[in-house]
């Protein structure tokens, strides 16, 4: 597609079972974000994919999150031992050759 | 991390009115987005600036990159109900070598038609 794809959109889980979500970046872009919103708040940086280099993993909260860039293109982001403070919405951005982020519409992840 | 100031978090305005919101930074930036965010959805690009003192409109917006590297605002003219959403500010840091962009807290907009 043109845009950047999420999946899936929602997810409902129970505490303590991991999840992975998924994202789809634009195709020919390098750089890759995930970022956190919980409700009615910002945007929190998690992990950032640039090319071949190795991923700027600064915001991750704990390591019961981490995230896979597969051949350059699709990325996972995994949540082990998921907790009720993780419910929040997930996006994915993928970017070009400028600092434009291009957003998909996100995986809310709800957890019970 | 490093944020970003942006203001006002909230609006409630009045179909019609004018609307200004803006951002402001410690450290230097070399690039200024804005961005609009709808219930549901991811935010999506309004505004792109790459120059200090660059004034740029794409419709009803209007959106200024500082003189002092520091600072944006953007402006919507004759606010309509579908202006309603999350506005959020974004900027490149100078010292930054990769693509991460810093972002501002957000202001929602309520329009009452």
């Amino acid at each position: 597609g043109a845009g950047v794809s999420q999946s899936p959109s929602n997810k409902v889980t129970e505490k303590g079972k991991d999840v992975e979500l998924r994202c789809d970046p634009i195709s020919g872009h390098t750089a890759l974000y995930w970022y956190r919103q919980s409700l009615g708040q910002g945007l929190e940086f998690l992990i950032y994919f640039q090319g071949n280099s190795a991923p700027d993993k600064s915001g991750l909260p704990s390591d019961r999150f981490s995230a896979e860039r597969t051949g350059g293109s699709v990325s996972t982001l995994t949540i082990q031992r998921t907790q009720q403070e993780d419910s929040a919405v997930y996006l994915c951005a993928s970017g070009g050759n400028r600092v434009i982020q291009y957003f998909g519409a996100g995986t809310r992840l709800s957890v019970l | 991390g490093q944020q970003l100031n942006q203001s006002p978090q909230s609006m409630f305005i009045q179909e019609g009115e004018d609307v200004s919101m803006n951002c402001t930074s410690s450290s230097i930036f070399n690039t200024w987005l804005w961005y609009k965010q709808d219930p549901g959805e991811g935010p999506v690009l309004l505004i792109a600036l790459y120059k200090a003192g660059e004034l740029t409109s794409n419709g009803r917006l209007t959106a200024q990159f500082g003189i002092t590297r520091k600072d944006s605002f953007l402006n919507i003219s004759a606010s309509i109900p579908s202006d309603v959403g999350i506005y959020f500010c974004a900027g490149h840091p100078f010292y930054n070598q990769g693509g991460k962009l810093i972002f501002g807290q957000g202001t929602e907009l309520s329009v009452k038609p």
